[in-house]
């Protein structure tokens, strides 16, 4: 099974930063990564997918790169909004399909 | 636009089963792969099973497999978990989700409880 370790586990920061958040991928992944921001007591939303693609109604705040094992996602220009939990997620290949455990972006 | 709405969710005593709904809209049902993710309670989120269009392939995570059967009836445009021998552990908000592979789980239910407890 492929495993995701994503960092940092959380952060803080504040409103306007430039925030990163790394996923790496125990074995190359070519580009099947996605991000999703999740908020509490809600389900997950989409923001990325293969790895640098906006989807449709996200902000153009949110960008992703890399393939193969290491990916990025960033948050140009942080919104109150924006303070929430985000996962990667690998859809390479057959299943299972696995998450990263998650960042939780925190108000500084 | 896409609406995906579970049901089912409920308190079950370990060894039970429960039976998960998915009612979709906004969207041709039967193109469309899905799945199943869920989420303990405070934890991160995990896969669970899969199901093509047409039904003919199916995959469920080790954690669940022998106990679970993914099932989907597109006249009725609906998804469905059956859950049998529930473990503790099954506790959790489970979503139903829309899945491609190169797009991802790219529309989420609102999600159903699921706790198994005596």
């Amino acid at each position: 099974d492929i495993q995701l370790t994503q960092s940092p586990s959380s952060l803080s920061a504040s409103v306007g930063d430039r925030v990163t958040i790394t996923c790496r991928a125990s074995q190359n992944m070519d580009i099947y990564l996605n991000w999703y921001q999740q908020k509490p007591g809600k389900a997950p939303k989409l923001l990325i997918y293969a790895a640098s693609s906006l989807q449709s109604g996200v902000p153009s705040r949110f960008s992703g790169s890399g393939s193969g094992t290491d990916f990025t996602l960033t948050i140009s220009g942080l919104q109150p909004e924006d303070f929430a939990t985000y996962f990667c997620q690998q859809s390479y290949n057959t299943p299972p399909w696995t998450f990263g455990q998650g960042t939780k972006v925190e108000i500084k | 636009e896409v609406q995906l709405v579970e049901s089912g969710g409920n308190l079950v005593q370990p060894g039970g089963s429960l039976r998960l709904s998915c009612v979709a809209s906004g969207f041709t049902f039967r193109t469309y792969q899905m799945t199943w993710v869920r989420q303990a309670p405070g934890k991160g989120l995990e896969w669970v099973s899969y199901i093509s269009g047409s039904g003919s392939t199916i995959y469920y995570a080790d954690s669940v497999k022998g106990r679970f059967t993914i099932s989907r009836d597109n006249a009725k445009n609906s998804l469905y978990l059956q859950m049998d021998s529930l473990r503790a552990e099954d506790t959790a908000v489970y979503y139903c989700a829309r899945f491609d592979i190169l797009t991802g789980f790219d529309y989420w239910g609102q999600g159903t409880l699921v706790t198994v407890s005596s």
